[in-house]
């Protein structure tokens, strides 16, 4: 069956520490690849995206993400966090033909100081 | 910088009373969709919209709902008679292009819908 998981619910990290947050997927062929970040109460921003290319992808805030597609895992990774950063993260995928996003479950990042 | 603008932020109903949510998507931007995340779950598709028309919907997207781009800016999500069970954050995002044609979905931030 398709998916996207999120095995970690919270992780929790102290300010200046590196991060790598997990996603896998399992469709069929590789899927278009996304994370996302919410904060509280609001929306969903784009941190990146991977298409094709490069596997080592940047996005915004100081986060980058690496396509593995021999482990079908898109992890965000950041090397030094920021309070700023406790949000909750999701990971996505759209389906080659497919015309939506199927989120991950989240990861809630807590960063203590 | 452009922004997808959903009203109202915060709406509470009585069950079974109709809820009209709307979103103002990027001016420029062809493809609209509606999500919504239940409290601590995962954000779900809904619908999709383009050209006028439902490109696709989720199993969730009954007859109780309805979609309408009434005018030329906004894009509206209507329940019909609203459920507990609908209680949720309904996020609206447009597209230039589809995801199918690795289009980026820019989202709102969101109106809660509480059903008591």
């Amino acid at each position: 069956a398709q998916s996207v998981t999120q095995p970690d619910i919270h992780i929790t990290v102290s300010e200046g520490a590196s991060l790598e947050l997990r996603c896998n997927y399992s469709y069929g062929a590789t899927p278009y690849l996304f994370w996302y970040v919410q904060s509280p109460g609001q929306g969903l921003q784009l941190l990146l995206k991977y298409f094709s290319g490069d596997t080592l992808v940047q996005g915004i805030k100081g986060f980058e993400a690496e396509f593995k597609r021999s482990q079908s895992s898109f992890n965000l990774r950041k090397p030094s966090v920021h309070w700023s950063d406790a949000a909750e993260y999701f990971c996505a995928v759209a389906p080659r033909g497919g015309n939506k996003l199927v989120f991950g479950a989240g990861t809630i990042l807590r960063v203590k100081s | 910088e452009p922004e997808v603008t959903q009203t109202p932020s915060h709406q509470v109903t009585q069950m079974g009373q109709e809820v009209i949510l709307r979103c103002v998507p990027i001016s420029n931007h062809l493809y609209f969709y509606w999500y919504r995340q239940i409290l601590g779950q995962k954000v779900e598709f809904l619908v999709s919209f383009y050209n006028n028309e439902i490109s696709e919907k989720s199993e969730i997207f009954d007859d109780q709902f309805s979609v309408e781009r009434p005018d030329g800016s906004n894009f509206t999500l209507k329940i019909r008679s609203t459920k507990l069970e609908d209680s949720a954050m309904y996020f609206c995002a447009s597209s230039e292009v589809s995801t199918m044609n690795t289009g980026e979905l820019f989202f709102g931030e969101g109106s809660r819908l509480t059903v008591l």
